[in-house]
């Protein structure tokens, strides 16, 4: 069966830290996989996506970055976290018309 | 830029209810979902419409498309408190990347 992984599920990291959050897909190859993020009881704005590894796509300019260094994987990174960057991050992958969702990780930088 | 307008933002309603949900955009999309969601937890696909006019229903939960392609409405018949949650649409941007487009979301609490 496919599923998606995502972790971790909450995280509080200082401002100017590093951030590293990891997704991977199983069950499927060559998966398109997105990132998103989520404002509290909002809807979900579109940060990276990427169609093959390492081939990356960025919606928004922004602190950080990601990276595809395998098929199944999908990682969204940070060098120094800045207090906008706090919200809940959630990478999906589409395997038809809908997305299946990962469960999300709850960011907050103090 | 392709937007989707969901309306309300927010609903409270007594168990028993009848309440609709809109998702307007001015652009045409290939397909449109409907996703709920739970606090702390990713969304869950609840319906993908596809043709213009197209009409789904899930139990007591109805999705319509509009004729263009270019908005949607989700109907929920006698609102039961395990309906509360955050209601968002989302349609395929243009392309072939498959990017979902989001609406802003409809926070529904039902109330015993």
């Amino acid at each position: 069966s496919q599923t998606i992984h995502q972790w971790p599920a909450t995280l509080v990291q200082p401002v100017g830290s590093p951030l590293s959050l990891e997704c991977t897909v199983e069950g499927t190859s060559n998966p398109n996989l997105y990132w998103y993020r989520q404002a509290a009881g909002r809807g979900l704005q579109l940060l990276f996506y990427s169609v093959g590894i390492g081939q990356i796509s960025s919606e928004v300019p922004q602190n950080l970055s990601a990276s595809r260094p395998q098929d199944r994987q999908f990682i969204l990174s940070s060098k120094k976290l800045l207090l906008s960057d706090s919200g809940f991050y959630l990478c999906a992958w589409s395997p038809g018309y809908g997305y299946t969702f990962g469960s999300g990780t709850r960011l907050t930088v103090v | 830029t392709q937007l989707l307008e969901q309306s309300p933002q927010f609903l409270s309603i007594q168990e028993g209810e009848n309440l609709t949900v809109y998702c307007n955009s001015s652009s045409v999309f290939s397909s449109l979902q409907w996703y709920r969601q739970e606090p702390g937890e990713g969304p869950v696909l609840l319906v993908t419409v596809v043709t213009g006019g197209e009409v789904k229903k899930l139990k007591r939960l109805t999705f319509q498309f509009g004729d263009a392609r270019k908005d949607s409405s989700l109907h929920i018949t006698a609102a039961q408190p395990g309906d509360t949650g955050l209601y968002l649409c989302a349609g395929h941007s243009s392309g072939n990347t498959g990017k979902l487009i989001f609406g802003q979301g409809t926070t529904l609490q039902v109330k015993p």
